[in-house]
């Protein structure tokens, strides 16, 4: 079982819609919770960043962390075509500060006009 | 501007071969990573190098062997070239990272384009 779990989808939704990406964790030293975006053929861009639990908003993008069932969730509003990507979850834990992060393998998806 | 660069974009190599991947930042900043990602997207973390020293390895056969000329560049040698290898690699860098956990901007890893290896 791996670290960090994830959907791989492909997950479609319709221009609009309100769009949910989770990742479940087993490593409870997890701190340090941050969200991904890879285009195709690109490298991975950071999207969203929080520390230990809550919530944090960015626009269209609200991450959450629930550290207590060990699953954080990313959530997109009004999603757009250019928002079609494969999403990455990783996280880290206090005694490797930001280096090591442990990505989910990521989910992909589709929104279409 | 390109931030975090990697050359060559593309490899295509025989079983057993050895060959080099370069990556290259103009950010200024002190860590650097090589990550594999698999053919199901999954990426790993292989190696860290912080101001030229290294601090993870993560079980990665030794055929791999990175080396950090100076804190802007990282580069990976691969020997003995198998199925296996073929994947994206990618090159990373970031602002510190345990040493500096009370400045925000040090969590990003700015990532490079990938290199795709396609080992025959």
């Amino acid at each position: 079982q791996k670290e960090v779990e994830q959907d791989p989808g492909p997950l479609s939704v319709p221009e609009g819609a309100i769009v949910s990406l989770n990742c479940t964790y087993s490593n409870s030293a997890f701190q340090y919770f941050m969200w991904y975006r890879q285009y195709s053929r690109k490298g991975p861009e950071l999207l969203m960043y929080t520390y230990s639990s809550g919530n944090k908003e960015d626009g269209r993008f609200t991450a959450q962390v629930d550290k207590s069932s060990k699953y954080i969730s990313l959530f997109i509003r009004d999603s757009q075509p250019s928002d079609s990507a494969t999403y990455l979850c990783a996280m880290s834990a206090m005694n490797t500060g930001f280096q090591k992060l442990v990505f989910g393998t990521g989910t992909r998806l589709l929104v279409s006009p | 501007d390109t931030a975090v660069s990697q050359t060559p974009k593309y490899l295509v190599t025989q079983m057993g071969n050895d060959k080099s991947i370069k990556c290259e930042q103009n950010l200024g900043h002190d860590t650097m990573y090589w990550y594999k990602q698999d053919s199901k997207k999954f990426l790993k973390i292989m190696f860290s190098y912080n101001n030229k020293e290294l601090i993870i390895n993560e079980t990665v056969p030794n055929r791999f062997s990175p080396k950090s000329p100076d804190k802007a560049h990282l580069n990976l040698h691969i020997n003995s070239l198998e199925l296996g290898d073929s994947a994206v690699y990618f090159c990373a860098s970031s602002d510190g990272g345990a040493v500096n956990l009370k400045r925000e901007t040090s969590y990003e890893q700015y990532f490079g384009p990938g290199t795709r290896l396609t080992v025959t």
